[in-house]
């Protein structure tokens, strides 16, 4: 069975400090990988994902994520944190064959100015 | 630029009551999606539908229902809303690629408080 765990369900850094949010998954098949984040009030927007080929994903504003098949883990990176970049952050699962997604249980980062 | 609207962002509603949120997708989606977010649960999924008048369960349907009548319009329905039912409720779609499904586009949620 398929299952994401997200350590840290908030985490805070400095405005300009680098941003890294934590993501391991299991799965009996080939994974497929995401990342959403969610503003206030709002739905999730998908940050990056990984499908097949470089396992170094780059996405929007500024964030990446590796994926690690040896460590099943998929790390969510920013270099430096800006303001906006306050939500919450959602790491999800997927595999071939199958239609549901895993979700972790999220992420709050808050950025300190 | 794919779009998934939900009818309302706050619905108030009396425990008893039958609930429906609506939920309409512009990007001739297959798969269609709705799950409840608690704090500290992530997202769970309660039924997804493949196609019209196609439905599965998901991880936590007991107390609803859902409509596909059209490709577009996917609804959930809680038949006697309870007050364990107060979450934020997002509708979710996506395309078939293949065999798997990719990338989910989500609504911005409704929150529902049942009373």
């Amino acid at each position: 069975a398929q299952s994401v765990t997200q350590l840290g369900s908030h985490v805070s850094v400095s405005e300009g400090a680098l941003v890294l949010l934590r993501c391991n998954y299991s799965s009996s098949v080939p994974p497929y990988l995401f990342w959403y984040v969610q503003y206030p009030n709002q739905g999730l927007q998908l940050l990056l994902k990984y499908t097949t080929g470089a396992t170094l994903v780059k996405g929007i504003n500024g964030f990446e994520a590796e994926f690690k098949k040896s460590e099943t883990s998929f790390h969510l990176t920013k270099p430096s944190a800006h303001m906006s970049d306050a939500a919450e952050y959602f790491c999800a699962v997927s595999g071939v064959g199958t239609y549901k997604y895993i979700f972790g249980t999220g992420t709050r980062l808050k950025v300190l100015a | 630029d794919v779009k998934v609207t939900q009818s309302s962002r706050y619905l108030v509603k009396r425990t008893g009551e039958k609930v429906f949120l609506e939920c309409v997708q512009d990007m001739d989606h297959e798969n269609m999606f709705w799950y409840r977010q608690d704090p500290g649960l992530g997202l769970r999924l309660i039924y997804f539908s493949y196609d019209v008048k196609m439905k599965e369960k998901g991880d936590i349907p007991e107390g609803y229902s859902v409509s596909r009548e059209k490709k577009e319009r996917f609804s959930l329905i809680l038949e006697s809303a309870s007050t364990n039912q107060t979450s934020m409720y997002l509708c979710a779609s996506s395309s078939t690629s293949g065999t798997s499904f990719i990338e989910q586009f989500f609504g911005p949620g409704t929150r529902l408080t049942v009373l």
